[in-house]
């Protein structure tokens, strides 16, 4: 059973696409996070949220806590938004992650 | 201000042995988690530290410890190593526990033979 489900796993956009990545969480949640993750390794918090919506550049992620959902929208998508996306749900106790969704945006 | 860093960033060690990871805070920061990372298990949580005092562990043997230190550094120990421990371990920090934003360190690779 996993706590948080993404969708899609995997995504290929041209560039100056709309994109959104799902996530559905099972628990009760403090707070959940977007993540990013560039070949490499290296993690950037994107987002967190406990509630509503909130908008970094052309990064826009809403969370809907009644609905237990997320969503990451990324506006006028660019090559280099090329990594992998994470949710991360905080339940107070524990860290929850999800598979991630692996966005590749071509020129 | 300087990011979270984590020390030593490669290491390989052999089955049966211990291993020791570092971890430090961006300044002012208080608490410190712990992430495996592996290709089939994905990010997984371990443990976070806040104050000295860990304060919520994942389900990982007991194996896997950590500590904090005063100046709220963190080190986290593997002993007797087996195959499956080689992973992305990462750190991350945050200002305050549960909702704080968290930065994340470039990661310790562990290579175990």
């Amino acid at each position: 059973k996993n706590e948080v489900e993404q969708s899609p796993q995997n995504l290929t956009a041209q560039e100056g696409e709309f994109i959104t990545i799902n996530c559905s969480y099972s628990v009760g949640i403090s707070a959940l996070h977007w993540l990013q993750q560039h070949p490499g390794g290296g993690i950037v918090s994107l987002f967190m949220l406990s509630s509503g919506k909130k908008k970094h550049g052309r990064l826009i992620a809403t969370i809907n806590i009644q609905e237990k959902h997320s969503s990451l929208h990324i506006t006028a998508s660019h090559p280099r938004d090329s990594a992998v996306y994470i949710c991360a749900v905080n339940t107070g106790n524990q860290f929850y992650f999800g598979t991630g969704t692996s966005l590749t945006v071509i020129p | 201000k300087a990011g979270v860093t984590q020390t030593p960033r490669y290491l390989i060690k052999t089955r049966g042995q211990q291993v020791t990871l570092s971890c430090s805070p961006i300044s002012g920061h208080r608490s410190v988690s712990w992430y495996q990372q592996t290709p089939g298990q994905g990010l997984q949580f371990l443990f976070e530290y806040f104050s000295e005092t860990q304060r919520n562990k994942g389900n990982f043997p007991g194996r896997f410890s950590g500590r904090q230190f005063s100046n709220s550094r963190s080190e986290m120990n593997v002993s007797t190593l087996e195959l499956g421990d080689s992973a992305l371990y990462l750190c991350a920090s945050s200002w305050d526990r549960g909702t704080g934003t968290q930065y994340f360190g470039p990661g310790t690779r562990l290579t175990v033979l």
